[in-house]
């Protein structure tokens, strides 16, 4: 079966400090991933989407990145972080050739306080 | 994402029936969806919808979709504690990869 890993679950970081979250998929190919954002008291945003092996789209501008260094593992990234940085993140796949027709599947989510 | 819109909060007591609103946008969109979120957790798909349909019954749970007035509802049959949620609409908009979520809207069940 397959299942969805993300961590840390929580993070405090400094102001300035880099980050790193890492979400990892098991038990398919070739998934495509998401990286969402839900900021307190609101809705998700999705911030990047990736169809396959360094193929990553960026939905917003901001302070944050992504890659895909191998074919199930996605990582957000930032080299500074800012206050508004502040939310939780939820990663998210869906399997191969089928979009987001076949539902999201999400991990459990990491909650990023920036001090 | 707020282009997809709900109500923020809903109340309901024990038992009754909760109904759950949701306005989306895209016309085209060929499914829609539901999702529960609890407390601290990740997004839990609940059920969805084909375009093509005007009502989907899964146990307690009742999606209605108006085309015409780009309407989608929840309705929760007998609600119960552990119903106690954020509940997210969302839709499939442009790029078939995509879902857009409504900004969610919080049910509390009181006993």
């Amino acid at each position: 079966s397959q299942t969805i890993h993300q961590w840390p679950a929580t993070l405090v970081q400094p102001v300035g400090s880099p980050l790193s979250l890492e979400c990892t998929v098991e038990g398919t190919s070739n998934p495509n991933l998401y990286w969402y954002r839900q900021a307190a008291g609101r809705g998700l945003q999705l911030l990047f989407y990736s169809v396959g092996i360094g193929q990553i789209s960026s939905e917003v501008p901001q302070n944050l990145s992504a890659s895909r260094p191998q074919d199930r593992q996605f990582i957000l990234s930032s080299k500074k972080l800012l206050l508004s940085d502040s939310g939780f993140y939820l990663c998210a796949w869906t399997p191969p050739g089928q979009g987001a027709f076949a539902g999201y599947t999400f991990g459990s989510g990491t909650r990023l306080t920036v001090v | 994402g707020e282009d997809v819109e709900q109500s923020l909060f809903l109340s309901v007591r024990e038992g009754d029936s909760s109904v759950i609103n949701c306005t989306y946008t895209d016309s085209s969109s060929t499914y829609l969806y539901w999702y529960k979120q609890e407390p601290g957790a990740g997004l839990q798909l609940l059920t969805y919808i084909f375009s093509n349909m005007d009502m989907k019954q899964d146990q307690r749970l009742t999606v209605l979709l108006n085309k015409k007035d780009k309407h989608l509802s929840l309705r929760i049959a007998d609600t119960q504690t552990g119903d106690s949620a954020i509940y997210f609409c969302a839709e499939i908009r442009g790029s078939s990869y995509k879902l857009i979520f409504g900004s969610g809207t919080r049910l509390l069940v009181r006993p």
